[in-house]
């Protein structure tokens, strides 16, 4: 059973510092990544994907990939209370299907 | 550029009935995957269709089944319903790219099972 863990939160963070989401995956054979951000009763928005170790940056939002330690990260510069949201972190091996984690709860604190 | 449509947006139903969701994927995109989400779970994948074919199926029973037209549109079928069919079904559509495609969702269909 191929499974992606978050934590599922509330993480609480201030506006305008840095939120930091951590996501690991047990199928080391996962190729692609994924983060996408979930308003309450909306549908996913896709925010980044990653398929190589390192630091993808995409304006306020880093993505990290450590694929040795099976572990990929969002990072969200000079937070705002409009990334209020659960994020979800999604892995993908080839042609399989994407896995999802349960998500993580993000409040901006103003 | 339209992106992914869905219809309808809510559905009510009782057990035992039978439903139909639709999906109208984004220009330039050829496949499409269904998914399931339950109230504070991530999606599950139910299937995914491909030139008109299921290509990959989630861990659903047959009552869930779909089909996938030549403008690639599709629907996804639940038939005898269960209270525990109540979710968002999302539909999610790609550029197929030799597993380097990314999905891109539509805005859901809410389905209430009563």
């Amino acid at each position: 059973q191929k499974e992606v863990e978050q934590n599922s939160g509330p993480l609480s963070v201030p506006e305008g510092a840095i939120a930091s989401l951590n996501c690991t995956y047990s199928d080391r054979g996962s190729q692609s990544f994924f983060w996408y951000r979930q308003y309450s009763g909306k549908s996913p928005e896709l925010i980044m994907f990653i398929y190589s170790n390192g630091d993808k940056e995409d304006g306020r939002f880093t993505a990290q990939l450590n694929k040795a330690s099976q572990y990929v990260s969002l990072l969200i510069r000079d937070s705002q209370p409009s990334d209020s949201a659960t994020y979800l972190c999604a892995v993908k091996s080839g042609n399989e299907k994407l896995t999802f984690g349960t998500g993580t709860r993000l409040t901006i604190i103003p | 550029d339209a992106g992914v449509t869905q219809s309808p947006t809510h559905l009510i139903k009782t057990r035992g009935q039978q439903v139909t969701l639709r999906c109208s994927p984004k220009s330039g995109h050829d496949t499409v995957s269904w998914y399931q989400q339950a109230l504070g779970q991530g999606p599950q994948f139910i299937f995914q269709y491909y030139e008109e074919e299921e290509r990959q199926r989630g861990n659903f029973p047959d009552r869930f089944s779909g089909h996938q037209f030549p403008n690639y549109s599709s629907e996804l079928n639940v038939n005898a319903l269960l209270l525990g069919d109540s979710a968002l079904y999302l539909c999610a559509s790609s550029l197929e790219a030799g597993g380097r495609d990314t999905q891109y969702f539509g805005p859901g269909t809410r389905l209430t099972v009563l």
